[in-house]
């Protein structure tokens, strides 16, 4: 399973926008990057998924560069309910793979 | 579409006693469900993976006979921690898995937060 490293926190304004950073050097070709999102003693909710370039969403917009070693999760003009934390995962997708939660990245939106 | 509950949200019980922990598919067949514990400011760390009829796949470091999993159906999964410890004390939340459904995603149901006394 690909490691990934993120940020392990960030600090935002409302109504700005926010994108955090996964590094994944050693993924896979079938791999994709997939990224959920954990409030406070909640179980993670799917933000976004992709393989390659860009993928959007009504939440989220997903970058992924051509050598596919990182992705950038991007969240449009943030508000306070945005805050919580966001793991970027990368695995095959289609299949009952493990998944494997790497630190995280705790973002806080304040005013 | 693709919810999962689990039962109970909250449980507080006295060491030693066991506790078991349900989990359910509401609107689809899970062929694959997993167990993962979260200690506070800590990411989730998998414990199980359960297919349905067969024996539950315990990561390393993980008690199987500690930590009894069984998957009897498509739509439910249980956890049962025997004889329960405070170290035992943590959020407990699985996910389900099933072809077909957006994304082939796991579906991640609410947690379960065991505190023991």
């Amino acid at each position: 399973l690909a490691k990934t490293t993120q940020p392990i926190s960030m600090d935002s304004y409302e109504g700005q926008e926010v994108n955090i950073t996964c590094s994944h050097n050693n993924i896979a070709t079938n791999d994709y990057i997939t990224w959920y999102q954990q409030f406070p003693s909640q179980g993670p909710r799917f933000i976004i998924q992709g393989y390659k370039t860009k993928v959007t969403n009504e939440v989220a917009s997903l970058f992924i560069p051509a050598d596919r070693k990182s992705s950038t999760l991007s969240l449009p003009r943030v508000s306070l309910s945005d805050t919580a934390v966001y793991y970027c995962l990368v695995g095959l997708t289609g299949t009952a793979s493990k998944l494997t939660f790497g630190t995280g990245t705790r973002l806080q939106v304040t005013l | 579409g693709a919810v999962v509950s689990q039962h109970p949200s909250r449980v507080i019980c006295k060491s030693g006693t066991s506790v078991k922990i349900e989990c359910r598919s509401l609107d689809f067949q899970a062929t694959t469900m997993f167990w993962y514990r979260q200690f506070p400011k800590q990411s989730l760390m998998l414990m199980a993976t359960s297919n349905e009829g067969s024996k539950a796949t315990y990561e390393q470091g993980v008690e199987k006979d500690k930590f009894l999993i069984n998957h009897a159906s498509l739509t439910l999964s249980t956890l049962t921690v025997t004889s329960a410890h405070p170290e035992d004390s943590s959020f407990y939340i699985c996910s389900a898995h099933s072809y077909g459904l957006r994304y082939n995603e796991q579906f991640f149901g609410p947690g379960t937060r065991l505190t023991v006394l």
